[in-house]
């Protein structure tokens, strides 16, 4: 069975510096993946998704993630964060199996951005 | 532009009491989901439906049922509430087919308190 890990639980980042947020998978074949962002009392908002092809991957926003498969990641980042990206964010990890279609969540991390 | 359609939004309970939760989609889409999102937990898949007429159990299927009533609704009961089910409730929606599987697409919520 797939999972995911979001290793960090909380970030603080200023406004303007770059940010990462990392992500790890475990799943025995190519998985979909997914960055989704959620604002306070909102649903989830899809960033990107990776399904083949370029491991780079643009999303809204400003953000891109890398799909990386020797590490099992897909981290995302943004080169300079703006206060209105101060969100929770999920990656997930999407896959078939024999009921259909499967998606897992990490716990999410939080983002705060300080002026 | 409705996408994914949730009701109701708030909801307090008794313990004991049912209630149904309601979902709609207007895109077409074969694949419906419920999720709770509780804190430091992530998302957790309590119910899926991979077509019309078909519903399988997720990671947290006790104490709920499902009904997938047409292609566009997938509802959800909670027959006895307890204070565990307490949570955000998300539906959600994707496109499958036998080798892709598309991302989701979720409604905005529902948040419900029992007492």
């Amino acid at each position: 069975a797939q999972s995911v890990t979001q290793p960090d639980i909380h970030i603080t980042v200023s406004e303007g510096a770059s940010l990462e947020l990392r992500c790890n998978y475990s799943y025995g074949a190519t998985p979909y993946l997914f960055w989704y962002v959620q604002s306070p009392g909102q649903g989830l908002q899809l960033l990107l998704k990776y399904f083949s092809g370029d491991t780079l991957v643009q999303g809204i926003k400003g953000f891109e993630a890398e799909f990386k498969r020797s590490q099992s990641s897909f981290n995302l980042r943004k080169p300079s964060v703006h206060w209105s990206d101060a969100a929770e964010y999920f990656c997930a990890v999407g896959a078939l199996d024999n009921y259909g279609q499967n998606f897992v969540f990490g716990p999410g991390t939080r983002l705060s951005v300080l002026p | 532009n409705a996408g994914v359609t949730q009701t109701p939004k708030f909801q307090v309970l008794k313990t004991g009491q049912s209630m149904t939760l309601q979902c709609a989609q207007d895109m077409n889409h074969n694949s419906m989901y419920w999720y709770r999102q509780d804190p430091g937990m992530g998302l957790r898949l309590i119910y899926y439906s991979a077509s019309e007429g078909t519903t399988d159990k997720g990671e947290v299927p006790n104490g709920y049922n499902v009904s997938r009533l047409n292609k566009r609704e997938f509802s959800l009961r909670l027959e006895s509430a307890a204070p565990s089910q307490t949570s955000v409730y998300f539906c959600a929606s994707s496109e499958t087919t036998g080798v892709y599987t598309g991302e989701l697409f979720f409604g905005e919520g529902s948040r419900l308190t029992v007492l």
